[in-house]
């Protein structure tokens, strides 16, 4: 099946500081690609996604482009806040047909102010 | 908008007892899905229902877990008999239609301590 994986944490950032998070993925065919967050106290929710080949997925100032030559899908913030303190999960479909989602193993990012 | 509804939200349990999670999704999404988080590791798909139907239930450990979801609505989720490496957070997510083009909603998850 498909599978992702995410650069380790805990990332820690000063606050006004450009944010990569890195992920690349490993798949049949051309999944859909998504970055989940989960905000401290918080339920898992979808950040943004990207459907296809060189699509730009953006929401609250990030963004990720879907990079089929280099089977990527870095989250990209140019200056984070305090409150993007969180886990991001990088996700794409199960492959083989399968709808659901797999995700990587997530990255704590801090953000000091 | 009501969220996705879980219970209860920690359970503690000895080895080879039995569990059970319940999940109360978004009204009207028919797309609901079960996922165990093990600590420092990313959600692991157990099954996906389409209504009251099994979509996907490849990676459910079949031997001890099952679940049900009545009338395409609240879904339950058991463990019988629990294991050391069944300690998790049990997350429930629903969607309208599938993830791939929908967005999961997610609950605050059922945190498991297998003892």
């Amino acid at each position: 099946g498909n599978s992702v994986t995410q650069m380790e944490g805990p990332v820690t950032l000063s606050e006004e500081a450009f944010l990569t998070i890195n992920c690349t993925y490993t798949a049949t065919g051309y999944p859909s690609l998504f970055w989940y967050v989960q905000y401290p106290g918080e339920g898992l929710q979808l950040l943004l996604k990207a459907t296809k080949a060189d699509d730009k997925g953006s929401n609250k100032g990030f963004e990720a482009t879907y990079r089929k030559e280099t089977t990527s899908f870095h989250l990209e913030k140019g200056s984070v806040q305090v409150s993007d303190s969180a886990v991001y999960f990088c996700a794409l479909n199960r492959g083989g047909g399968a709808d659901g989602l797999t995700f990587g193993k997530g990255t704590h990012l801090i953000i000091q102010p | 908008e009501a969220g996705v509804a879980q219970s209860p939200r920690y359970k503690i349990i000895e080895k080879r007892q039995s569990v059970a999670f319940w999940c109360n999704p978004i009204s009207g999404h028919a797309t609901l899905y079960w996922y165990q988080q093990i600590l420092g590791q990313g959600p692991k798909l157990l099954i996906q229902f389409q209504n009251n139907g099994v979509v996907d239930d490849s990676q459910l450990p079949k031997d001890r877990f099952s679940a049900e979801r009545l009338k395409g609505v609240d879904s339950t989720l058991k463990i019988q008999p629990a294991k050391l490496e069944d300690s998790a957070v049990y997350l429930c997510a629903s969607s309208f239609g599938g993830a791939t083009n929908e967005k999961l909603f997610f609950g605050s998850g059922t945190q498991l301590s297998v003892l």
